[in-house]
């Protein structure tokens, strides 16, 4: 069956180091992977997308790469803040009228 | 700005009960989506829509049902809600192409 697995741990990270978050897909051909950051009560924002050609793609301090032979994910904050402080969830999408399925997502803090 | 609005915060209701979930999108979009989120469970794909009067069940659509009459209106029903249907209740919508979600600021729903 199809799975999604993020870090199911909280990542404690100091501020001003490099935050790397994990996503790792079975079963599936994403076209798309998508990263979203949902802070504690509202709904998810849409951060980044990248696709499948692409193995690299960069916004601001934000930097997402994209394996497909290791069906692996990896989201890095530079330079990190204690404003980024969220969860953050990924969501590897096939294309076409598939469903948008996400990950359970990890919890990161910014420690001052 | 783009704004996807779902009618309550907070909802209470009791076992047994009829609950409609509302959900209005103001950016002209085909695509439509209900999820909920548990602690732990990340978030479940219910029902999504790609077109008006059209719908696909998602990974957890049992005690669920959905009407989109119009384009920018997607309603989430509990026929007769349980105590297990307590949770966070979060739309969102897409453009054609799904590469990028909006979602609601969501509606936790306590079932007593």
């Amino acid at each position: 069956s199809q799975k999604i697995e993020q870090n199911s741990e909280a990542l404690n990270i100091q501020e001003g180091k490099t935050a790397t978050l994990t996503c790792n897909y079975t079963n599936y051909s994403p076209a798309y992977l998508q990263w979203y950051r949902q802070d504690p009560g509202r709904g998810p924002v849409f951060l980044l997308l990248i696709r499948e050609n692409e193995k690299e793609k960069r916004k601001e301090r934000l930097k997402v790469t994209f394996d497909t032979t290791l069906k692996q994910s990896l989201f890095h904050i530079t330079a990190s803040q204690p404003a980024d402080s969220a969860t953050y969830l990924c969501a590897p999408y096939p294309g076409g009228y598939q469903k948008v399925t996400f990950g359970t997502g990890t919890k990161l803090q910014v420690i001052p | 700005d783009v704004k996807v609005t779902q009618s309550s915060r907070y909802l209470v209701k009791r076992t047994g009960e009829k609950v409609f979930l509302e959900c209005v999108q103001d950016m002209d979009h085909e695509n439509m989506f209900w999820y909920r989120q548990d602690p732990g469970l990340g978030l479940r794909l219910i029902y999504f829509s790609y077109d008006v009067k059209m719908k696909e069940k998602g990974d957890i659509p049992e005690g669920y049902s959905v009407s989109r009459e119009k384009k920018e209106r997607f309603s989430l029903i509990l026929e007769s809600a349980s105590t297990n249907q307590t949770s966070m209740y979060l739309c969102a919508s897409s453009s054609t192409g799904r590469e990028k979600l909006f979602f609601g600021s969501g509606t936790q729903l306590s079932v007593l």
